[in-house]
């Protein structure tokens, strides 16, 4: 139950696009169309972002998209803005029916 | 709304145990999988265990398999986990979460967190 693969930080400008990527294996990432993707704010509880690889809750703005090719899943945040400054985990399901998350990417709007 | 409030945390010994409990409101508790999620201090998530709707089954990282136990009573509309044996790696902030409506392997409500802290 290794912890998936992120970048420890992605940073870009206000307007720009940055893709943070999660990578993982055949028994995570690979194998299941179940990735998720969450956000956190310091000291508040994480948000969902994305589930099932690409879809987005409802309330969620649609400049979060998801996608995955192979083992490894990619988190896109187009028109980047000031308060998408946060730390953003993915998260897998698991061939032992359990989960795994990614270590996190601090993002940083420049 | 969904709340999800956590308790029984604090400072233990090396080799101590807790219980911690997540009581929720908001949504019918019965029908939703649940999660101990944890994080420590500077550190990132790490998933900790998973319980079914109905308690049928449990599911535990590696981590804390055999010292943990999680379990629910629907009842109550509370989750809990009974740690025991608990080691300084233990040390962090443990948030119960909600099993998302039509979404698999995700989770739509996180509670605040109650902080465990493992130390002589």
């Amino acid at each position: 139950q290794s912890a998936l693969t992120q970048p420890a930080s992605v940073s870009g400008s206000p307007g720009q696009s940055i893709t943070i990527s999660c990578t993982g294996t055949s028994s995570d990432v690979g194998g299941y169309n179940y990735v998720a993707w969450y956000q956190q704010h310091p000291g508040k509880a994480p948000k969902l972002l994305i589930y099932e690889v690409s879809n987005r809750p409802s309330g969620v703005s649609n400049r979060f998209s998801g996608s995955k090719s192979g083992n490894t899943a990619s988190l896109t945040i187009s028109g980047l803005q000031a308060e998408d400054e946060a730390d953003y985990y993915c998260s897998s399901y698991t061939t032992s029916s359990t989960r795994v998350f990614g270590a996190g990417t601090k993002v940083t709007v420049l | 709304q969904v709340q999800l409030v956590e308790s029984g945390g604090g400072v233990v010994q090396p080799g101590g145990s807790l219980r911690l409990s997540c009581a929720a409101s908001g949504f019918t508790f019965s029908s939703f999988g649940m999660h101990w999620v944890r994080q420590g201090p500077g550190k990132g998530l790490e998933w900790v265990a998973f319980i079914p709707y109905d308690g049928s089954k449990k599911y535990y990282a590696d981590s804390v398999k055999g010292r943990f136990t999680i379990s629910r009573d629907n009842s109550k509309n509370t989750l809990y986990l009974q740690m025991n044996s608990l080691r300084a790696e233990d040390t962090a902030v443990y948030s119960c979460a909600k099993d998302a409506l039509a979404a698999v392997a995700a989770s739509d409500f996180w509670g605040q967190g109650t902080l465990v802290t493992v130390s002589s």
